[in-house]
């Protein structure tokens, strides 16, 4: 059950495109099509953002996308805006567990 | 509407216990999959437990034998039923849905409450 591995950081102007990995193993990440991605900002609850490794739930804009190859999911946000500016969390399930990725501050430069 | 909102948070002493409580409205608790995830001061999200719409629960090993998850169908609640309290285990604790039998993802939350662990 250890946490999934992120960058710490990651930015970018507005407009441009930033993509965060999230590395874990053939128990977790590699084994299961449910990696999911959340958006936390300061004082606030997570919102789901990418379930199913692909999956955009209603509401969320197709500027997020999701893929994963082998150990490694990736979250890409295309056309940044300020309101993206936030810290993301990837998870994944894990036999009956689930275990997050150790979070990505994103800023908008 | 959906709607989650946890309470019970408190400051603790290290050995207590404390019980959490999450309210849930839009829809039942009873079959539904939900799980406690918690967050330590500006710390990254660490999932707890979870219990399944045919009643079986997991853990993460830092809190198995300590915590408790359970649902109240009456009340239509969800419970952590916290013991042996350490320091570490001080943090913002969620509750959160699966939305269905087959979800491995959390897709509402409630605001979370406090937990603090100290002497």
């Amino acid at each position: 059950q250890s946490a999934l591995t992120q960058p710490p950081s990651a930015s970018g102007s507005p407009g441009q495109s930033v993509t965060i990995s999230c590395t874990g193993s053939s128990s977790d990440v590699g084994g299961y099509n449910y990696v999911s991605w959340y958006q936390q900002h300061p004082g606030k609850a997570p919102k789901l953002m990418i379930y199913e490794v692909i999956r955009r739930p209603s509401g969320v804009p197709d500027r997020f996308s999701g893929s994963k190859s082998g150990n490694t999911a990736s979250l890409t946000v295309s056309g940044l805006q300020a309101e993206d500016e936030a810290d993301y969390y990837c998870s994944s399930y894990a036999d009956n567990s689930y275990v997050f990725g150790t979070g990505t501050k994103v800023t908008v430069l | 509407e959906v709607q989650l909102v946890e309470s019970g948070g408190n400051l603790v002493q290290p050995g207590g216990s404390l019980r959490l409580s999450c309210a849930v409205s839009g829809f039942t608790v009873s079959t539904s999959y939900m799980s406690w995830v918690r967050q330590a001061p500006g710390k990254g999200l660490e999932w707890v437990s979870v219990i399944y719409g045919g009643g079986a629960t997991y853990y993460v090993d830092s809190v198995k034998g300590r915590f408790t998850i359970s649902r109240d169908n009456s009340n239509n609640a969800l419970y952590l039923q916290m013991h042996s309290l350490r320091t570490e285990d001080t943090a913002v604790y969620f509750c959160a849905r699966l939305p269905y039998s087959a979800a491995a993802h959390f897709d509402r939350w409630g605001q979370g409450t406090l937990v603090t662990v100290s002497s």
